[in-house]
């Protein structure tokens, strides 16, 4: 079945970019039927959605991130990416890569399992 | 700007009922919103439980069932066993590809 796992450093300075990977494995990233993207969560908070995109490249960003994220793909690897510039400490979450339906309706449907991120000098 | 809302937390009696609701900071939530839900438990990724409002995700118990009451999206529980105590999160979608998770709401089984 289709798996979503997270790569990428676990720590990050303040004012760098962070960059992570979600591989997709047992399926394909260039589907008509699903969105890609990001969620994270905040030690002791709650799932804050990042953004996502389709397969043709469009992209779909929350307004409150919208200045500092960039989602795109590598379709020959199977791959999306996350870049989040300007980190502060705010920034440290465990990030998730999931998918999104649109198979009539709008959920995300498949997770993966997650990498913590922290943010410090 | 748009504010999903969840109560914070909540509490059930074992084999109890509960009613779980996900609302608009401005306005009622409809079907259109396609609204979902999700659970997790500490350390792990969330699960989906329901879509499209009241659609049960693959292998999730028949407990579980997604609703409108009133101007709310609502997942109800029926039946509260022990290991439903957890976070749970609502989604909803509010067009142009943009989603929004409410705060959550912690529930505790006692």
């Amino acid at each position: 079945q289709v798996q979503l796992q997270e790569s990428g450093p676990g720590l990050g300075k303040p004012s760098e970019t962070l960059s992570l990977t979600c591989t997709v494995s047992g399926g394909s990233f260039s589907s008509s039927n699903y969105y890609w993207g990001w969620i994270r969560q905040p030690p002791g908070k709650g799932l804050e959605w990042i953004g996502s995109m389709y397969y043709s490249g469009s992209t779909y960003y929350n307004p409150s991130l919208k200045s500092r994220v960039t989602i795109s793909a590598d379709t020959s690897k199977n791959q999306f990416s996350l870049r989040l510039s300007s980190v502060t400490a705010a920034d440290t979450a465990v990030y998730y890569c999931a998918r999104t339906s649109l198979l009539g309706d709008w959920y995300f449907d498949l997770w993966g399992r997650g990498t913590l991120v922290t943010v410090s000098s | 700007q748009t504010v999903v809302t969840q109560e914070p937390s909540f509490s059930v009696s074992p084999g109890g009922t509960v009613t779980l609701t996900c609302g608009l900071s401005s306005g009622s939530v409809s079907t259109s919103y396609y609204p979902s839900w999700y659970q997790q438990t500490p350390g792990q990724a969330p699960r989906t439980l329901i879509y499209s409002t009241n659609t049960r995700s693959s292998g999730v118990p028949d407990r579980f069932s997604g609703s409108i009451l009133g101007n709310k999206a609502a997942l109800t529980i029926t039946g509260a066993q022990a290991d439903d105590e957890s976070d749970y999160y609502c989604v909803l979608y509010m067009g142009s590809g943009i989603s929004i998770f409410g705060g959550g709401t912690k529930l505790t089984v006692l």
